[in-house]
C-alpha cells in the first residue's frame, strides 16, 4: 500500500514570507507527527495529532509555527515570516494510534531553504 | 542531557554481522528501547523495539542487557543497504521519540 507522502519535495522560500507543506499520511492512520531535522541532527519533534486535535505540540518553537489536521487525514505544517534558521527537512511520520508502542512510519520529508 | 550514549560512526564489511551498542543508563522502568534507522536521504525506518527481553524480526536483533542500562542491535548478515545513521532511543511511548545523533555504519564492500 502507500505510504506517508509530503508535497513539495523540495521548497524554496524567501525571508519573510509564508510556507505550507503538506502530509498525505497512511490511510486509517489516526495519529500523525511532524519533526523537523537540521543538518547532522537527529529529527525533533514538534506536533503530534490524535485524530483532528493537536495531542501534544510542545515542540512548536514559536507562534511562527502552526499545523492543521482539519479532517484527521490530511495535515499542512504552516509556517510564517520565515527565518534562515528555519531551513530544514521537515518530516511526517503516521501511525495506528491505537496503542502507546504503535510503529511510526515516516515520508521522505520536504526539504525547505528559506534564502 | 542526552538519554541515550552511541558511538558516532562504525565500518562493517558486507556480510558480517554489525553490532551496535547503545548506553542508556538512567532508562526506567517504563521505558522502552526503539531503534530506528535513517539512509541517506530518506526518513526514518523502524527496526525493533524491546522492554526486558530480547527481540529478534526479520531485520535485526535487539540484545538488552539484564539491568537494562545498554542494549545492542544486531544486523546478523549486513549488506550495502544496510549502510545508514541508526538511531537508539528510550520512551515510555512510541509517541514520545527523542532522536539523538546516532550511529552512522557504513556497510564496506
Amino acid at each position: 500500500g502507500a505510504g506517508v507522502s509530503q508535497t513539495p519535495s523540495n521548497k524554496v522560500t524567501e525571508k519573510g514570507k509564508y510556507v505550507e507543506l503538506r502530509c498525505d499520511p497512511i490511510s486509517g492512520h489516526t495519529a500523525l507527527y511532524w519533526y523537523r531535522q537540521s543538518l547532522g541532527q537527529g529529527p525533533e519533534f514538534l506536533i503530534y495529532f490524535q485524530g483532528t486535535g493537536a495531542a501534544d505540540d510542545s515542540g512548536l518553537p514559536n507562534d511562527r509555527f502552526f499545523a492543521v489536521r482539519p479532517e484527521g487525514s490530511v495535515s499542512t505544517l504552516k509556517i510564517q515570516r520565515t527565518e534562515r534558521g528555519d531551513s530544514a527537512v521537515y518530516l511526517c511520520a503516521s501511525a495506528r494510534g491505537g496503542l502507546e508502542t504503535d510503529t511510526q512510519y515516516f515520508g521522505p520529508g520536504t526539504r525547505l531553504t528559506v534564502l | 542531557d542526552a538519554k541515550t550514549t552511541q558511538p558516532p560512526s562504525m565500518d562493517c564489511a558486507e556480510g558480517r554481522a554489525a553490532n551496535l551498542p547503545c548506553n542508556h543508563s538512567t532508562i526506567s522502568g517504563n521505558e522502552y528501547v526503539y531503534w530506528y534507522r535513517q539512509i541517506h536521504s530518506q526518513g526514518p525506518q523502524y527496526i525493533i523495539h524491546g522492554l526486558k527481553n530480547n527481540e529478534t524480526n526479520e531485520m535485526a536483533s535487539l540484545i538488552i542487557t539484564e539491568d537494562r542500562k545498554s542494549s545492542t542491535l544486531i544486523l546478523p548478515h549486513a549488506t550495502l543497504r544496510d549502510t545508514a545513521v541508526y538511531y537508539c532511543i528510550v520512551s515510555p511511548s512510541a509517541r514520545q521519540l527523542t532522536f539523538g545523533s546516532g550511529t552512522q555504519l557504513t556497510v564496506l564492500p
